[in-house]
Order: C-alpha cells, then sequence, then structure tokens
C-alpha cells in the first residue's frame, strides 16, 4: 500500500493568495483528518471526516480555512486568503473505523510544508 | 481543560543508555492513550495505544505503560536508530458535539549518541 498520500510536499505563497493542500487516504479506511504542526502549538487537529461526511471541525482556526472530501479516497484544505501565520506543516491521516466511537490507530502522511511570505 | 504534558522536551543518551519519556495528562474521561515516532520531514509513526491503567505494550526496545496520571514510554538499551520525536496524544471523553478527538503533547525529542 502507498500510505496516505499528500501533496504537494512544498508550498511557498504570497500573503492573500489561496492555497490548496491535497490528500488520498489508504484506501478502505473511512476517516480522515487534517492536522497543522508548528514549533509553538505542536499538532493540532482541524477538521476530521467520517465517510466523507466532516463530524468536528471545531479546530478550524477562522473562516478562511475550508476542507472538503468529495469522494473516498480525496480530500482538500484550502486557504484562502493565505496569511503569514498560516505558515506550517500540514499532515493528512486517515483510519479504519471499525464501530463505536474509540478512535483507532491513524496513519499520516508525509505532511506539506507551507510558506507564506 | 484537557491537557498534555511531555517531559522532558529533549533527552540526549548514549547508546545502550535505558530512560524513559514522560507523558502527564489531565482529561475529562480518557478513552485512549497514544504513542507515535515521529522522523525529521516526516508525518507521525504510530507505535502504541493504552486503554486502561496497568496496561503495558512492547515493540522491540520499546515499553509503553499507563497510570490513571500519565504513561510512560522507557527505551532500554536505545540504539541511534532510535532517534526521534516522540508523541503522546490522548482521546478524551465526548462532551458536546465533539467525538473526542485526540490531543498531542509536543513532544520528546530523543538523541542516541553511537
Amino acid at each position: 500500500d502507498a500510505g496516505v498520500i499528500q501533496s504537494p510536499r512544498h508550498e511557498v505563497t504570497e500573503m492573500g493568495q489561496e492555497v490548496t493542500l491535497r490528500c488520498k487516504p489508504i484506501s478502505g479506511h473511512n476517516s480522515l483528518f487534517w492536522y497543522r504542526q508548528t514549533m509553538m502549538r505542536g499538532l493540532e487537529l482541524l477538521i476530521y471526516f467520517n465517510n466523507n461526511v466532516p463530524i468536528d471541525d471545531s479546530g478550524m482556526p477562522e473562516d478562511r480555512f475550508s476542507a472538503k472530501m468529495p469522494n473516498a479516497s480525496f480530500s482538500t484544505l484550502k486557504i484562502q486568503p493565505s496569511e503569514p501565520r498560516d505558515s506550517a506543516v500540514y499532515f493528512c491521516a486517515s483510519t479504519p473505523r471499525a464501530g463505536g466511537l474509540l478512535l483507532h490507530e491513524q496513519y499520516f502522511g508525509p505532511g506539506t510544508r507551507l510558506t507564506v511570505t | 481543560e484537557d491537557q498534555v504534558t511531555q517531559s522532558p522536551e529533549a533527552l540526549r543518551l548514549q547508546e545502550g543508555e535505558s530512560s524513559s519519556l514522560n507523558c502527564s495528562y489531565t482529561v475529562s474521561g480518557l478513552r485512549g492513550l497514544f504513542w507515535y515516532r515521529q522522523d525529521p520531514g516526516k508525518g507521525p509513526e504510530f507505535l502504541f495505544t493504552l486503554y486502561s491503567a496497568g496496561e503495558e505494550k512492547e515493540k522491540e526496545r520499546l515499553k509503553a505503560t499507563l497510570t490513571k496520571k500519565e504513561s510512560f514510554l522507557h527505551i532500554t538499551a536505545p540504539k541511534p536508530e532510535d532517534s526521534a520525536t516522540y508523541l503522546c496524544a490522548v482521546q478524551a471523553g465526548f462532551r458536546g458535539g465533539s467525538q473526542g478527538n485526540l490531543i498531542f503533547g509536543k513532544g520528546t525529542k530523543l538523541s542516541v549518541k553511537p
């Protein structure tokens, strides 16, 4: 299995531009998570989907951030307009959901390093 | 407020020098505690899940234990390839609309010198 795939791996953009990050989860996994990692705040959950439906987006910092999962094999995280404080590494993770409410181990992608100048 | 605190922030060991990493937590109803390893430039890699106090899990030179307030990751006779950042995360009980998502600590950066 190729694991979780994220693109691009690196993104440098200017303040005010739109940024779109992409994620392909592991086949058969039906829960998908978007995280942001910074030195100051560590790893923070932004939003998660179950069966393509957003379940909890309470971690999304503000309206400039949006996420979609149009099908089981693809998700996007969009920032519009981007700001320098959005600079971070963004991770996507997926997990099989075997039922119930316990979280199972999550498999992380390699991340997208975003720099907003 | 749910919190996860890891200590020390950084740990330098000589090869073969055993030690422990600490993860202390305050959460409303722990449902699970997770340990991950993260290498530079990569995503976290799952190591263990612990669900109840007294539970222990082992993998090669690593052993994770859990009490009602903290978890330890014991590293026995470490090797340079064990160098990485080790992250602890907890799943708290559900409240309101939350599904009890994972709350991560900031990690312990381990360096093992030959």
